[in-house]
């Protein structure tokens, strides 16, 4: 069975760092690209970024710069390290595996909350 | 940017048929993919690839696909369906992940 557990989450203050981590299992870590996504309090889906297997990232506008998203195959994890922290980056982080042959993403995580106040 | 319009909701009778919208320029030449969020839970994927369905998920949830607007259809729907629905591509222009703005459905 696929599993995903994001950790790290937690209340920071505007402008620190964070790092999350979700750990997988049950598959061929170093096959598949992983994807993270968000979700604000009470708002939509959000794609942040995606690593592909040949470790290639890409990530929304909002985020670039900011966000750098890694993997280590060898431990079958997938960070993502959050600096300079902004209000609008609090919601549920979530990791989710895509397919070798679709871009679906299938499954996600539990998700991990964050929450940048002062 | 490529964007997915949804209706931001449908109500629907038990028993009845759903029918979940996503507009996007030429959605049909792409891949679309839906997604149910139960509150408080992870988002699960209920249709892949238009039209395909994951192992576990009931021959109830169905999808289509064509021209400017992808559907998701839920028939014979129940209580447990109520949920926020998504519909996702892939833009390969900008490789970003591109997600709907989502649909409540709430079963009357």
């Amino acid at each position: 069975e696929v599993q995903l557990l994001e950790s790290g989450g937690g209340l920071v203050q505007p402008g620190m760092s964070l790092r999350l981590s979700c750990a997988a299992s049950g598959f061929t870590f170093s096959r598949y690209a992983m994807s993270w996504v968000r979700q604000a309090p009470g708002k939509g889906l959000e794609w942040v970024s995606t690593i592909h297997s040949d470790e290639s990232t890409y990530y929304t506008g909002s985020v670039r710069g900011r966000f750098t998203m890694s993997r280590d195959n060898a431990k079958n994890m997938v960070h993502l390290q959050i600096n300079s922290l902004r209000a609008e980056d609090t919601a549920a982080y979530y990791c989710a595996k895509e397919g070798y042959s679709s871009t679906k993403l299938d499954p996600w995580g539990q998700g991990t909350l964050v929450t940048v106040s002062s | 940017s490529y964007v997915l319009t949804q209706p931001p909701s449908v109500s629907v009778a038990p028993g009845q048929t759903a029918r979940i919208t996503c507009g996007g320029n030429n959605i049909g030449r792409r891949s679309v993919h839906w997604y149910q969020q139960k509150a408080g839970q992870a988002p699960v994927l209920v249709v892949y690839d238009d039209s395909d369905r994951p192992s576990g998920i009931p021959e109830r949830f169905s999808g289509s696909n064509s021209g400017n607007t992808a559907t998701l259809t839920i028939s014979r729907v129940e209580g447990g369906d109520e949920a926020d629905y998504y519909c996702q591509v892939w833009d390969s222009i900008s490789d970003h992940h591109v997600f709907g703005t989502g649909t409540k459905v709430t079963v009357l």
